[in-house]
């Protein structure tokens, strides 16, 4: 089995843009999508991106994601930050019977 | 609306068995749509993935908790089950349950997350 790693927090000023990465251990980022997760203090996650690209109904275009095979990565991209924004997220994949989640990422919009 | 609500004991002693269950409200679980997952988070730390069920009764486990998980489902009350044998403080969590479609990866909906300790 795999994991998946993210830095363990960024910060970022309101209204610039953000990046937050997940590398895949072994295997290619490719092989299978990835989501991405937004979870506040005492809240459950959310979903923000599904199947590497794609903003499920309701979450701006702000948030946007991508995958780049050639560093074995996935990429969160948030733009025009706000301080709602400000969060723990996590990148998730899986393989044939197996769900991974990675470390998650600590987003602090000051 | 679906919604998903964990429901057990807060306070679990060592060794002994933690029990969950998972009650689906606004769907019917017979509908076959859905794969149901167990997923826990200790204080300040990551998620991390326990396992799943089909309504077949088909089960994939995380390889590190497999020897002490069991989860089932219960369609005619519309709810899973988490059984967690040999707990320890490590085990001390909030778990939730989720759903995924079938063919799609993403966890749609969650639980709202039940607070497990461990301790004498």
């Amino acid at each position: 089995n795999f994991m998946l790693t993210q830095p363990h927090s960024v910060s970022e000023s309101p209204g610039k843009t953000v990046t937050i990465s997940c590398t895949r251990s072994s295997g290619s980022i490719a092989d299978n999508y990835v989501q991405w997760y937004q979870q506040r203090p005492g809240s459950s996650p959310t979903n923000v991106i599904y199947e590497d690209d794609q903003r499920p109904f309701g979450v701006p275009d702000r948030f946007s994601g991508s995958i780049d095979s050639s560093s074995n990565s996935a990429s969160l991209t948030i733009s025009g930050l706000k301080t709602e924004d400000e969060a723990d997220y996590y990148c998730q994949s899986y393989d044939t019977s197996f769900e991974v989640f990675g470390g998650g990422t600590k987003l602090t919009v000051l | 609306q679906v919604q998903l609500q964990e429901s057990g004991p807060g306070l679990v002693k060592p060794s002994e068995t933690l029990s969950l269950t998972c009650a689906v409200s606004g769907d019917s679980m017979s509908s076959g749509s859905y794969y149901y997952s167990w997923i826990r988070q200790p204080a300040g730390k990551a998620l991390e993935w326990i396992g799943r069920i089909y309504i077949s009764g088909k089960t994939n486990y995380n390889p590190s908790l497999k020897s002490r998980v069991t989860i089932l489902i219960d369609t005619s009350k519309n709810q899973l089950s988490l059984k967690l044998t040999s707990v320890t403080a490590a085990d001390t969590a909030v778990y939730f349950c989720a759903r995924q479609l079938v063919g799609v990866t993403t966890y749609e909906k969650w639980g709202q997350g039940t607070q497990v300790t461990v301790a004498s």
